[in-house]
């Protein structure tokens, strides 16, 4: 029942790409900035893209991010087994006035 | 930056939940952050809670699942901010998180897992 909608899961190969939909509306995707993050198990997710397509400092060029109207997308070139991992996606709902997430997608490495 | 939580996992229904969240690095009354709270759990995934922020005065901002139960505060004298929510459930037990929002949730808490029962 989260705002926004995730794939439940990804797979590919190593080496491989993989992207993650996120789909929202016009009050959040649609006019909002969207940030991804990622989480391992037992820790606290961990900020990965903001800002639709930057990259905090130390994240490798491997992860993009993309949106297009009340859509979004993240991107993971070259798959690695230490990518395996649970990514959200992330923003603002300006008509709820609240922040939003989605379910999480769960990426598996072949 | 780091933020440090702190505060009781286990709390009894109908009690209140009290965690705070000591800022290191940064300040509470910083006019460019602000700070959250967000859970999560099986159930509801990630669930941002509401905020608080300093704009030449305080604001808070709170979910509507929530916001006749929840209170942000900033503590300016320990740079430091609290989440206080009553009358608990166990569909409030969840990992719970304290945030910075630099234009993303881009520091993270270390988490409270928090129980509620009896």
């Amino acid at each position: 029942q989260s705002v926004l909608t995730q794939p439940p899961s990804v797979s590919a190969a190593p080496g491989q790409k993989v992207t993650i939909s996120c789909s929202g509306t016009r009050t959040n995707i649609g006019t909002n900035f969207v940030s991804w993050y990622q989480q391992f198990p037992g820790t606290a997710p961990k900020l990965l893209i903001y800002d639709n397509n930057e990259r905090p400092s130390g994240i490798p060029d491997r992860f993009s991010g993309s949106k297009s109207g009340t859509s979004a997308t993240l991107g993971i070139t070259g798959l690695q087994t230490g990518d395996e991992a649970e990514y959200y996606c992330g923003t603002w709902d300006s008509s709820l006035d609240v922040g939003v997430f989605g379910g999480g997608t769960k990426v598996t490495v072949l | 930056v780091q933020l440090q939580q702190s505060g009781p996992g286990l709390v009894k229904p109908s009690q209140t939940l009290s965690l705070t969240c000591a800022i290191s690095g940064d300040s509470v009354s910083s006019d460019s952050a602000a700070w959250n709270w967000i859970r999560q759990s099986p159930s509801r995934g990630l669930e941002w809670l509401g905020r608080t922020y300093y704009r030449s005065q305080w604001y808070k901002d709170y979910a509507v699942s929530v916001k006749s139960r929840i209170s942000i505060n900033p503590d300016t004298s320990k740079n430091q901010f609290s989440l206080q929510l009553t009358s608990v459930t166990p569909e409030d037990t969840a990992m719970y998180y304290c945030a910075r929002d630099y234009e993303s949730f881009d520091i993270w808490g270390q988490g409270t897992k928090v129980t509620v029962s009896s």
